[in-house]
């Protein structure tokens, strides 16, 4: 079975402070799909990034970075200058790459940048 | 233009009734998903279709039934509403192709408060 687990449930930061959210994750596949999404308090979901299990480096936008450290299941995303737009939860997923596509997402980590 | 939407936005309803909730694409994908969303912010699928097929049912109540009268399109029926069906549900739709999952764009979602 596919599980993702974001163990910081909420994480305050104050204005240009770099913050770093966890994911961990864990899959009996050898091929893979990792995802972070946003959510704003809009509602809406935003699709940031997808990095397939191949690829093991790094992944720089702008103020945004991801670490993919397969070795210890992570897939880490940090903020770099964090700004009070960045406040939303924040959704790391899985998908198996093979047979059904399904996102399987963590509990999500509520962001607040504090002005 | 919209990508993913879904119709209504916010949908209030007694206990017992039955209800609908419409999504369409315009982006010519194969596959579109139902998750649900709780009040504590997890997301989890409920169903899948790819070209009008289901391809996944998760354990779902049988009181929700997915139709896909074309691959643009998939509703949700909800019968006999209870109050633990209040929820943000949420569309979505992919392009998978061999080996590769395309991103799943997500609709606004549909807020469902059962009173």
């Amino acid at each position: 079975a596919q599980k993702v687990t974001q163990a910081q449930t909420e994480i305050s930061v104050v204005e240009k402070e770099d913050v770093t959210l966890d994911c961990v994750y864990e899959t009996r596949d050898t091929t893979y799909y990792l995802f972070w999404y946003k959510q704003p308090p809009s509602g809406e979901l935003v699709f940031l990034i997808r990095r397939n299990s191949f690829d093991e480096q790094n992944e720089i936008s702008g103020r945004y970075s991801w670490n993919f450290q397969k070795s210890t299941s992570s897939f880490n995303f940090t903020i770099t200058a964090s700004q009070v737009v960045d406040s939303a939860v924040y959704f790391c997923a899985l998908s198996s790459i093979q047979g059904a596509q399904k996102l399987v997402f963590g509990q999500g980590t509520r962001l607040t940048i504090n002005p | 233009d919209t990508a993913v939407s879904q119709t209504p936005k916010y949908l209030v309803t007694q206990m017992g009734n039955d209800k609908s909730i419409k999504c369409e694409q315009n982006l010519g994908h194969d596959t579109m998903y139902w998750y649900k969303q709780d009040s504590k912010k997890f997301l989890k699928i409920m169903f899948s279709y790819n070209n009008k097929e289901l391809i996944i049912n998760e354990t779902v109540p049988n009181r929700f039934s997915p139709k896909s009268p074309d691959k643009a399109h998939l509703n949700l029926h909800i019968n006999s509403l209870e109050l633990g069906d209040s929820a943000v549900y949420f569309c979505a739709s992919s392009q998978p192709g061999t080996g590769v999952m395309g991103e799943q764009f997500f609709g606004p979602g549909t807020r469902l408060t059962v009173l």
